[in-house]
């Protein structure tokens, strides 16, 4: 089935302590993104990356790194949360090529509490 | 820079009335226009999309939204409203498929008996 994963779906975490969220498509899809949902402000992009090692900011990339090593994994990547991190936040991915190019395809979402 | 507005926060709806969802979109050229649908506690589901052709466009669950650029806009209907559609609903635009997907504030569907 083509999916992207996120893992994990629920963090409860304390301030300044490094984590990892990390996003998986087995689509073969080039573009992948991360985004945050806050409620009354909608989804805003953080980073997204175009291909393996290219990477480039979104609306909102402070306080945030990515890394794209391999083609169907894309992390998200928080050095020293702080509490204003917390919100829900989705993966997408999207093909370039194809008949399934220029439609993102979101994750499930992983909520992320900053204490 | 591209914005997306969507008027309405909350919309209440009676089971098998119709539906209309609004989405006004400044942008300096014609963008890729998306609505997606959420459900609570769940991820994004792409309903329709529009990137050229056919104004009027036929999405998943019975949705469809026309294109109208005298208007700016890329409104969502349906016919009749079924209790499952109660969710949270964003329009969203990008310079293409794959780049930055710029997305409304949602609009929050309420259906009643």
């Amino acid at each position: 089935e083509a999916q992207v994963t996120q893992n994990p779906r629920y963090l409860i975490t304390v301030t300044g302590k490094k984590l990892t969220v990390t996003c998986s498509q087995n689509m073969n899809h080039e573009y992948m993104s991360w985004y945050r949902q806050d409620p009354g402000l909608g989804l805003r992009q953080i980073y997204y990356s175009m291909n393996v090692e290219v990477t480039d900011k979104g609306d909102v990339p402070e306080g945030y790194k990515v890394s794209r090593k391999e083609k169907r994994n894309f992390p998200l990547i928080l050095e020293s949360p702080s509490p204003n991190q917390t919100s829900l936040y989705f993966c997408a991915s999207s093909s370039r090529t194809g008949q399934r190019r220029d439609t993102q395809y979101f994750g499930p979402g992983t909520r992320l509490t900053v204490l | 820079a591209q914005s997306v507005t969507q008027p309405d926060i909350h919309i209440t709806v009676s089971e098998g009335a119709s539906l209309e969802l609004r989405c006004n979109y400044s942008y300096g050229a014609t963008p890729y226009l998306f609505w997606y649908v959420q459900s609570p506690g769940q991820g994004l589901q792409l309903l329709l999309k529009y990137f050229s052709g056919d104004t009027l466009v036929q999405g998943i669950k019975g949705f469809e939204a026309e294109f109208k650029r005298s208007q700016s806009s890329f409104n969502l209907r349906k016919p009749s409203v079924h209790w499952s559609d109660a969710a949270e609903y964003f329009c969203a635009v990008a310079l293409s498929g794959y780049s930055t997907l710029t997305f409304g504030k949602g609009t929050m569907l309420l259906v009643s008996p």
